[in-house]
């Protein structure tokens, strides 16, 4: 089955950047989606097809893929975007609907 | 709006059965696939099942096959999940989510606990 490795933590200073990564094989010849969890919250969309943000979500929310690895990068981090992310794929060839294994954002 | 809300969760054994419900609303439910994905305690999420709009396609998850069955009544704008043969392991808040273009969950219901103990 499709594997997908994210960090299990990043940390970052308040107004910085923070890039949170996702590695799979040939993933950007995928389509990436980025969730974000807050504690006790149910899961919500910020990026879906590698790049595009549901309304409603941050402009400082973008996200690329090329390569091996997909990035969610979050601009002028704010103590409010401490969550865990998730990154997903769907795979024809195994699960339908692939998760990474989340990686929890600090915020120093 | 669009609201999801999963009930059915509670307390079972080991062995035992439970039947989870995800009331729909605020969509016109049967034009989308609709998924079950759970998070056991402090871990990761899992996708559990996926069903198409009619029902006629449906997946699982190798960890639940021939144990869960996932189902919906249009009619009724529900989702199910009938769990059975549950095991520890199974232990998760469960979710439903909406699942767009069939490939990514852009609306998620709360959640229900299902603890699996003796």
């Amino acid at each position: 089955s499709y594997v997908l490795t994210q960090p299990p933590s990043v940390s970052v200073a308040p107004g910085k950047t923070a890039r949170i990564t996702c590695g799979g094989n040939n993933i950007g010849s995928k389509s990436v989606h980025w969730y974000q969890q807050k504690p006790g919250q149910a899961p919500v969309l910020v990026i879906y097809y590698d790049s595009d943000r549901p309304s409603g979500i941050p402009e400082r929310f973008s996200g690329s893929n090329s390569g091996n690895t997909a990035t969610l990068t979050i601009s002028r981090v704010e103590a409010g975007d401490e969550a865990d992310y998730y990154c997903q794929v769907w795979d024809s060839s195994s699960d339908p609907l692939v998760f990474g294994g989340g990686t929890k954002l600090t915020v120093l | 709006q669009v609201q999801l809300v999963e009930s059915g969760g509670g307390l079972v054994k080991p062995g035992g059965s439970l039947r989870l419900s995800c009331a729909a609303s605020g969509f016109t439910f049967s034009d989308y696939y609709m998924s079950w994905i759970r998070q056991a305690p402090g871990k990761g999420l899992e996708w559990v099942s996926y069903i198409s709009s009619s029902g006629s396609t449906i997946y699982y998850a190798d960890s639940v096959k021939g144990r869960f069955t996932i189902s919906r009544d249009n009619a009724k704008n529900s989702l199910y999940l009938q769990m059975n043969s549950l095991r520890a392991e199974d232990t998760a808040v469960y979710y439903c989510a909406r699942v767009l273009e069939r490939v990514y969950n852009d609306y998620w219901g709360q959640g229900t606990l299902v603890t699996v103990s003796s």
